[in-house]
């Protein structure tokens, strides 16, 4: 099993601030990751795939970096709706697609 | 709008069984593979089985194989999960999730099952 690993477990910011988060693979997926966006009380939202790919309507602020082992998540400006926890995924390992354990963006 | 709806969830003792539905609206539901995702209280998200288009190819997680069927209707735009010997553990919600480059792109809201004596 893949196993995705995602620090820091908890991000303070304050708005207008950017936020990058780190999620890094126990063996390579080449590109094949992605980012989810889950806000309390609601479902995840698919935000980047393929490593650095926005999905249709996401916001130019959220972009994806990274290959291999280590990838990246900025958000360039967080805006008030950001406030989230972010779980990276991958599917290196199609079917058994696996999931980080979440960064927790806060408000500071 | 491109929809999935989840139902069936609620609570059962350990070694029950539960059906969950997914009703999809606004795309064609036969052209998509689909899956089933689940997260417990508090924590983080688990994909727990996967079926193709056709219904021919279908995988579990090892902690749900040989305890869960996964199956579809596309007459129906319906997706099932027929939940077996379920265990404390298994306690989660369960999210219907549209498949896309083995990715998920689009999901329910989810039904809560809780497993507990």
């Amino acid at each position: 099993e893949i196993v995705l690993t995602q620090s820091p477990a908890t991000l303070s910011l304050s708005p207008g601030e950017r936020a990058t988060l780190s999620c890094r693979a126990s063996q390579g997926v080449g590109n094949y990751l992605a980012w989810y966006q889950q806000k309390p009380g609601q479902v995840p939202r698919l935000l980047i795939y393929d490593a650095s790919n926005r999905a249709t309507g996401i916001p130019a602020r959220f972009s994806g970096s990274g290959s291999g082992t280590d990838f990246t998540l900025t958000i360039s400006s967080l805006e008030p709706e950001d406030f989230a926890v972010y779980y990276c995924q991958q599917r290196s390992n199609w079917p058994r697609r696996t999931f980080g354990q979440g960064t927790k963006v806060e408000i500071k | 709008e491109v929809q999935l709806e989840e139902s069936g969830g609620g609570f059962v003792q350990p070694g029950g069984s539960l059906r969950l539905s997914c009703v999809a609206s606004g795309f064609t539901f036969s052209s998509y593979e689909m899956n089933w995702v689940r997260q417990a209280p508090g924590k983080g998200l688990e994909w727990v089985s996967y079926i193709g288009s056709g219904e021919r190819t279908i995988f579990y997680a090892d902690s749900v194989k040989g305890r869960f069927t996964i199956s579809r209707d596309n007459a129906k735009n319906s997706l099932y999960l027929q939940m077996n010997t379920l265990r404390v553990e298994d306690t989660a919600v369960y999210y219907c999730a549209r498949d896309r480059l083995a990715y998920f792109d689009v999901w329910g809201r989810g039904t809560l099952v809780s497993v507990s004596s």
